[in-house]
């Protein structure tokens, strides 16, 4: 069983769709949580990052930790076909050494 | 505020001989960098980790003599594949440690052996 779970896709939604992406973990340790937007031959870019549980908004982006149910989720609402790309999530314990343990990433297609 | 910026992004090279990226923060300073390579629609696969004025931690399966890392600035490191083979070919990522755990990345660079 891999750390950190994220279904591939694709997921595909309409343009001004609410987009929900997911991951779960299995290491209690984790207390850092990052989502990460990748286009196709790009370098990862981070959207968001929170610490423990809880919920942190920006702008269109909504990041949700529930440590309870080792559960992280990232909401983008009006969807746009800029979205398109494929998300990661990742997370560390604590520690200035820690290293990212990654999702395998969420392929999104926002059509028009 | 957080780029970080990598060279080259593209780089063609003949078996045998050695190439070097650089990964450079631009904006802040990095203790920490780590370098990552990617395989078509895979995910992320870090290679090691890179701290400043000391050597480089390497991950299990990754061959140190092979994937030569110096980060000898706060803002800078590089990678140096030497006597690349045509299986080395990949998508090479580093990122940088902006403050305590969040991690900024590069655009990367695609490396081809020929």
């Amino acid at each position: 069983q891999k750390e950190v779970e994220q279904d591939p896709g694709p997921l595909s939604v309409p343009e001004g769709a609410i987009v929900s992406l997911n991951c779960t973990y299995s290491n209690s340790a984790f207390q850092y949580f990052m989502w990460y937007r990748q286009y196709s031959r790009k370098g990862p870019e981070l959207l968001m990052y929170t610490y423990s549980s809880g919920n942190k908004e920006d702008g269109r982006f909504t990041a949700q930790v529930d440590k309870s149910s080792k559960y992280i989720s990232l909401f983008i609402r009006d969807s746009q076909p800029s979205d398109s790309a494929t998300y990661l999530c990742a997370m560390s314990p604590p520690g200035t050494a820690s290293k990212l343990t990654f999702g395998t990433g969420t392929r999104l297609q926002v059509t028009l | 505020g957080a780029v970080v910026s990598q060279h080259p992004s593209r780089v063609i090279c003949k078996s045998g001989t050695s190439v070097k990226i650089e990964c450079r923060s631009l904006d802040f300073q990095a203790t920490t960098m780590f370098w990552y390579r990617q395989f078509p629609k895979q995910s992320l696969m870090l290679m090691a980790t890179s701290n400043e004025g000391s050597k480089a931690t390497y991950e299990q399966g990754v061959e140190k003599d092979k994937f030569l890392i110096n980060h000898a600035s706060l803002t800078l490191s590089t990678l140096t594949v030497t006597s690349a083979h045509p299986e080395d070919s990949s998508f090479y990522i580093c990122s940088a440690r902006g403050g305590a755990y969040e991690q900024y990345f590069g655009p990367g660079t695609r490396l081809t052996v020929t």
